[in-house]
């Protein structure tokens, strides 16, 4: 079956920093990929689209300056949260879509902690 | 726009007795139904989607869904729960169509299994 990985599952970084989450396409190719932000016993929200080899697309309301997102192959995709501060604390879960496909393949997600 | 309401925040259930957990959509064409289940920090496994054809779904881990266009619904059931079930349900809805479509997630209906 088509796998998602992400990777770091669990980030600490200190406010001011940048982190770099990344989210890969194991056994398939990514045409798309979508990066949702989870807060604590809440409901996954869409931050943005990414097709590789074009700008993402960024949902009403995200700061694209500081989630900086790279689709730069078909099974790779970057999320890069740039000086972080606590607020940015959060699970950050990406899902891939193959091109043939119509449904999201998501990946374990990323907890982030900015202290 | 699409939207997707899950009336049950949280639902208790003891073990072996049967399960519904309730969905609806809106939406203003034949939507792409999911349902989905995550573990605490976890990401997202699907459990089933309809796309269309028969209306009652069959998915993984025994569940079932029934897709009823006149009440806009998509509600979960199972017939016998598993301790194994307890964990946070999602549905979603997305465009019918193949492209970059946005899932719209529920708000999640927390399951507590009780012994």
């Amino acid at each position: 079956g088509a796998v998602v990985s992400q990777h770091p599952s669990w980030v600490i970084c200190k406010s001011g920093t940048s982190v770099k989450i990344e989210c890969r396409s194991l056994d398939f190719q990514a045409t798309t990929m979508f990066w949702y932000r989870q807060f604590p016993k809440q409901s996954l929200m869409l931050m943005a689209t990414s097709n590789e080899g074009s700008k993402a697309t960024y949902e009403q309301g995200v700061e694209k300056d500081k989630f900086l997102i790279n689709h730069a192959s078909l099974t790779l995709s970057t999320l890069t949260v740039t000086s972080a501060h606590p607020e940015d604390s959060s699970f950050y879960i990406c899902s891939a879509r193959d091109g043939r496909a119509s449904e999201q393949y998501f990946g374990p997600g990323t907890r982030l902690t900015v202290t | 726009a699409q939207s997707v309401t899950q009336p049950d925040i949280h639902i208790t259930v003891s073990e072996g007795a049967s399960l519904e957990l309730r969905c609806n959509y809106s939406y203003g064409a034949t939507p792409y139904l999911f349902w989905y289940v995550q573990s605490p920090g976890q990401g997202l496994q699907l459990l089933l989607k309809y796309f269309s054809g028969d209306t009652l779904v069959q998915g993984i881990k025994g569940f079932e869904a029934e897709f009823k266009r006149s009440q806009s619904s998509f509600n979960l059931r199972k017939p016998s729960v598993h301790w194994s079930d307890a964990a946070e349900y999602f549905c979603a809805v997305g465009p019918g169509n193949f492209g970059n479509e946005k899932l719209t997630f529920g708000t999640g209906t927390r399951l507590t299994i009780i012994p």
